[in-house]
């Protein structure tokens, strides 16, 4: 069945340091990949997303890969802020599937 | 100004109870989905909804029963609660795209069900 495997499952990084989070996808027809940060105790927010037409998109700190062919995409951060400390789920899903398969989350700890 | 809203936020019952968690969206969005966030927080689909008919139902006990009165409303019913689900649950919602590509989810609150 569908799966996306998201890596690692916790990252620490020093303020202002950048932090990488990789995911894999099985369903090759996916298309739609979107990243949503949880802080605690809070609801999952979409903080970036990409479409399998572009390569690559940028948001101030924050920008997304995707690598079709090996069926990879990356969230990167940069200058991390002790406030950017949460769960991080990426996920992939295709037009008409109604269903949106999640990562299993990173924590990311950014230490002041 | 609340998009997507859930009620109650805390449940806490018995093992073998009934209970309901409702949900609603004035997004204008026609799907909606609920979601079980487990203790190690990965997020599971249970159903998706699309203009009030079922689509996705992911292998979820029949304890578990969705009702969609209208495209602004999912609300799940749990009958006979078991300790195992015990967990939080999220209501999503999105507007079908017209084009190739799924649109966003936005995502209600959660609630926190607590099975004693």
């Amino acid at each position: 069945g569908e799966n996306v495997e998201q890596h690692p499952s916790t990252l620490s990084v020093q303020e202002g340091d950048s932090a990488v989070i990789k995911c894999t996808y099985s369903d090759s027809a996916s298309n739609y990949f979107p990243w949503y940060k949880q802080e605690l105790g809070k609801r999952p927010q979409l903080i970036i997303d990409i479409r399998s037409n572009v390569g690559e998109k940028k948001d101030q700190r924050i920008a997304v890969t995707l690598n079709k062919t090996a069926k990879h995409f990356s969230l990167h951060i940069t200058e991390t802020q002790p406030e950017d400390s949460a769960v991080y789920f990426c996920a992939a899903s295709r037009a008409g599937g109604f269903k949106t398969i999640f990562g299993a989350g990173t924590r990311l700890f950014v230490k002041a | 100004d609340t998009a997507v809203s859930q009620t109650p936020k805390y449940l806490v019952t018995q093992m073998g109870n009934d209970k309901s968690i409702k949900c609603e969206q004035n997004l204008g969005h026609d799907t909606m989905y609920w979601y079980k966030q487990d203790s190690k927080k990965f997020l599971k689909i249970m159903f998706s909804y699309n203009n009030k008919e079922l689509i996705i139902n992911e292998t979820v006990p029949n304890r578990f029963s969705p009702k969609s009165p209208d495209k602004a409303h999912l609300n799940l019913h749990i009958n006979s609660l078991e300790l195992g689900d015990s967990a939080v649950y999220f209501c999503a919602s999105s507007q079908t795209g017209s084009g190739r590509y799924q649109e966003t989810q936005y995502f209600g609150p959660g609630t926190r069900l607590l099975v004693l």
